[in-house]
């Protein structure tokens, strides 16, 4: 079964500072791939998906994120946080045709001003 | 353009008692989940259908049954509540392809 690996749990991060979160995944097979952005409160939406063709996936709110299949990698990244990005991020996979994400456990960031 | 809706959005049960938790989405989508959402684990999948009909467990099923009558709703029925099931829970729908998929706002329940 396929399994998703989010190393940081808990991440802090001074305002203007730039981030990178890493996701990693177990399958050998065509993946489409997520990040999730779950602000307090609130359920998860969508911040970009992988699919196919350009491994650099530009998202909403200035989020991108890289696939390198050699390294079965999807990390998040975003040049200057702010502290409205202050939320849990969860990295998704989807493998077969059914609607089985597969989640990691999710990185809580914290920005502080 | 009301997407995946969930009731209810807080709900208390005592050890043992039965509810359901409902799930209905509006844009003909042919797969539907439920997963729960714990600290530290992530979302994880209880049930999943991919047509009216059609049903099958995922990862943490036991304690939970679905059923899928129309494309529209997808129950999901809590036998006999344990503090164990004291969650978060969301529904989510996609279409065949899957390309996004769509949250409900989520039900936060307590067994106690």
């Amino acid at each position: 079964a396929q399994s998703v690996s989010q190393h940081n749990h808990h991440v802090i991060l001074s305002e203007a500072a730039s981030l990178e979160l890493g996701c990693n995944y177990s399958y050998g097979g065509t993946v489409n791939l997520f990040w999730y952005v779950q602000y307090p409160g609130q359920h998860l939406q969508l911040l970009l998906k992988y699919f196919s063709g350009d491994p650099l996936v530009k998202g909403i709110k200035g989020f991108e994120a890289e696939f390198i299949k050699s390294k079965f990698s999807f990390n998040l990244r975003k040049p200057s946080v702010q502290w409205s990005d202050t939320a849990e991020y969860f990295c998704a996979v989807l493998t077969g045709t059914a609607s089985k994400l597969t989640f990691g456990t999710g990185t809580r960031l914290q920005v502080t001003l | 353009n009301a997407g995946v809706t969930q009731t209810p959005k807080f709900q208390v049960l005592k050890t043992g008692q039965s509810m359901t938790l409902q799930c209905a989405q509006d844009m003909n989508h042919e797969y539907m989940s439920w997963y729960r959402q714990d600290p530290g684990m992530g979302l994880r999948l209880i049930h999943y259908s991919v047509g009216a009909g059609i049903t099958d467990q995922g990862e943490v099923p036991n304690g939970y049954n679905v059923s899928r009558s129309t494309t529209e709703d997808f129950p999901l029925r809590l036998l006999s509540a344990a503090p164990s099931q004291t969650s978060v829970y969301f529904c989510v729908s996609g279409d065949r392809v899957n390309t996004e998929a769509f949250f409900g706002q989520g039900t936060r329940l307590t067994v106690v």
